[in-house]
């Protein structure tokens, strides 16, 4: 596709439900990150993965929290056993380079754990 | 840590105003900076990258600087329509911690007709 899409836009989970949210980034782009928005703040970086590998996971709040990029294409952002806390938009970018390229964002999964 | 800041955090101004969003960063190890604008309920759209060389760079009405040794970054509307109204976010790319992009927490601006 032409740009960054994520799936769904919008989740509404129970306390205590898995959730699993999609990326699929530009056509080509090695490089792709997640990053969690709470309402009026900057983004702040949870995971990066370089193709199939995760380079850097250190943002990531809890074990609960997993991404996965097998084929170095399509990510997977999932939360296990969702709290209240973990209501925030998740955002994905991807890039062409890996270190000097332009990130490019999708519209975000908007989560609202009730 | 790298600590990036953005001043002011909320701007309003008559339309035709030219103005400047201002962004600093306590780390100048970047390999770049680049400015997103947010709409409410969307994603971050790409205004202009810089990188590290570089010293400015320019797209329409925007003009974004770059002094990376002060740490400092300024973005320029010039002309400003009530289409600019949004939320303007700078992220630095930093040589430090694998190259994740850190970000401000935004400057919200009104462009009032």
């Amino acid at each position: 596709g032409a740009g960054v899409s994520q799936s769904p836009r919008y989740k509404v989970a129970k306390r205590g439900q898995d959730v699993a949210l999609r990326c699929d980034p530009i056509s080509g782009h090695v490089s792709l990150f997640w990053y969690q928005q709470a309402l009026g703040q900057g983004p702040e970086f949870l995971t990066y993965f370089q193709n199939e590998a995760q380079l850097d996971k250190s943002g990531l709040p809890s074990d609960r929290f997993f991404a996965e990029r097998p084929e170095g294409s399509v990510s997977t952002l999932k939360i296990q056993r969702t709290q209240q806390e973990d209501s925030a938009v998740y955002l994905c970018a991807s890039s062409l380079e890996w270190l000097t390229g332009e990130l490019f964002f999708g519209e975000g999964s908007r989560l609202t754990v009730l | 840590k790298q600590e990036v800041t953005q001043i002011p955090a909320a701007l309003s101004v008559p339309e035709g105003e030219n103005l400047v969003l201002n962004c600093s960063f306590t780390d100048s190890a970047i390999y770049n900076l680049q400015w997103f604008r947010q709409d409410p309920g969307k994603g971050l759209t790409s205004l202009l990258l810089i990188q590290s060389s570089q010293r400015e760079q320019t797209s329409g009405r925007l003009n974004a600087s770059l002094d990376k040794s002060s740490g400092r970054s300024t973005l320029y509307i010039a002309a400003s329509q009530p289409g600019d109204s949004a939320t303007y976010l700078c992220a630095v790319r930093q040589e430090t911690s694998g190259s994740r992009l850190t970000f401000g927490e935004g400057t919200q601006l009104t462009v009032n007709p």
